[in-house]
């Protein structure tokens, strides 16, 4: 069953806590990306994964880190999360081939308040 | 960077009509064209994609047209039904890897009885 699954689903902190949101994929995929989601921005890239420990800022990485210590699993840290850090968090994973469709997680929607 | 513009932010289409989304991209070396759609509360899945080898690509009722003098490509959905209504992304990528995919910002397509 080819799925990315993301935990937690929905998420409220506090301004200056950190936040731990976590993705898994099970199709072997090699690479791996979290997108935040902002009404009439889009999504967009804030960190995109090739392999284990080889992870590359993607549009918007400030105020983020990343972590992928195995192939089916990528997590996205917030330290000392921030309001305007208040989105949609999206991963993502794909194969890197020509054939390059994105599969998608359902989502963590996060309010930093 | 390469920068993805999708023209209309909404879109109301009475059932059966057809609905057009048009994107613009300005890097020339942008090689692959997919597009996502977004239903309501849900995540994003993969429709159709077209390559710059070919202008033109069908798959049921959907087509993906591709001119690439004028940097724009466009989503035609055919003989619409309530079930297309959703958010559809455009995105284009600078290799046929597509790992770096670069969104549009989102048309929302209303499909009415």
């Amino acid at each position: 069953d080819m799925k990315v699954t993301q935990m937690p689903r929905y998420l409220i902190k506090r301004m200056g806590e950190n936040v731990l949101l976590e993705c898994g994929q099970d199709m072997s995929h090699e690479t791996m990306y979290w997108y935040r989601q902002d009404p009439g921005l889009g999504l967009q890239l804030i960190y995109i994964s090739y392999d284990v420990d080889s992870n590359s800022e993607g549009d918007i990485p400030k105020g983020y880190r990343v972590s992928r210590k195995k192939r089916e699993h990528f997590s996205l840290i917030l330290d000392s999360a921030k309001t305007n850090q208040t989105s949609v968090y999206f991963c993502a994973s794909s194969f890197s081939n020509s054939q390059n469709t994105l599969y998608f997680g359902a989502g963590t929607r996060l309010s930093v308040l | 960077g390469e920068k993805v513009e999708q023209h209309e932010s909404t879109l109301s289409v009475r059932e059966g009509d057809s609905a057009v989304i048009n994107c613009t991209y300005t890097d020339t070396a942008s090689s692959y064209f997919p597009w996502y759609k977004q239903e309501a509360g849900k995540s994003l899945h993969f429709v159709i994609d077209i390559r710059s080898n070919v202008d033109r690509k069908q798959s049921q009722r959907l087509t993906v047209l591709l001119d690439k003098k004028a940097k724009r490509f466009s989503l035609h959905i055919t003989a619409t039904q309530p079930e297309d209504s959703a958010i559809y992304f455009c995105a284009a990528s600078l290799n046929s890897a597509g790992n770096k995919l670069t969104f549009g910002i989102g048309t929302r397509v209303l499909v009415r009885p």
